[in-house]
């Protein structure tokens, strides 16, 4: 059973601060990553993937990948109010074109 | 661009009747899955097409029938539902084939069983 664990939050920060969201997964032959957010009500939203070790930015957000550790996280910096939202964590099945996601983390940021 | 379609965007049915979500979208790509997502859970995966053949089907209820009439359109054909399936259906869409696997919702369609 192929696993992707997020700490379900809510993870609250105020302002300008950077939010730090985590994610692990149990699919060692996982080669592609991708962070989704959802606002309530709305479609998910495709933010950030990352396919190599290291950091990629874009903007505001940086995605974190450590295959060896099977970890992935997302930073915000200058976390905004409407960056409120849930993010979902997705790892490609290996072998297949099929995502696995996390339950989500929801974030709140305080003005 | 990177937008895909959805219609209607609520729709609310009888359990006796049959009715159609449509998905389009206009970016090439060759490859569309159905999700199904309950409140506070993660996208739940019904179905995968690639290159217009149904190529996963995630043990889904028959009441639930998807149909590829090309490879710009996805629909999913309802009939007879229960009050369990109320909940929001979104539709995706990657490349498909070679390395690039990002996937792109579209804004969903908020069904509601009565």
């Amino acid at each position: 059973q192929k696993e992707v664990e997020q700490n379900s939050g809510p993870l609250s920060v105020p302002e300008g601060a950077i939010a730090s969201l985590n994610c692990t997964y149990s699919d060692r032959g996982s080669q592609s990553f991708f962070w989704y957010r959802q606002y309530s009500g709305k479609s998910p939203e495709l933010i950030m993937f990352i396919y190599s070790n290291g950091d990629k930015e874009d903007g505001r957000f940086t995605a974190q990948l450590n295959k060896a550790s099977q970890y992935v996280s997302l930073l915000i910096r200058d976390s905004q109010p409407s960056d409120s939202a849930t993010y979902l964590c997705a790892v490609k099945n290996s072998g297949y074109s099929t995502l696995t996601f996390g339950k989500g983390t929801m974030l709140l940021v305080s003005p | 661009d990177t937008e895909v379609t959805q219609t209607p965007k609520h729709l609310v049915m009888g359990m006796t009747n049959k009715k159609s979500l449509k998905c389009e979208q206009h970016m090439g790509h060759r490859a569309m899955y159905w999700y199904k997502q309950k409140a506070k859970k993660p996208p739940e995966l019904m179905f995968v097409y690639s290159y217009e053949k149904l190529s996963i089907n995630e043990s889904v209820p028959s009441r639930f029938s998807p149909e590829c009439p090309n490879s710009s359109l996805l629909n999913l054909h309802l009939h007879a539902l229960q009050p369990e399936d109320s909940a929001l259906y979104l539709c995706a869409s990657s490349q498909g084939g070679g390395r690039i696997y990002e996937q792109y919702f579209g804004p969903g369609t908020r069904l509601t069983v009565t």
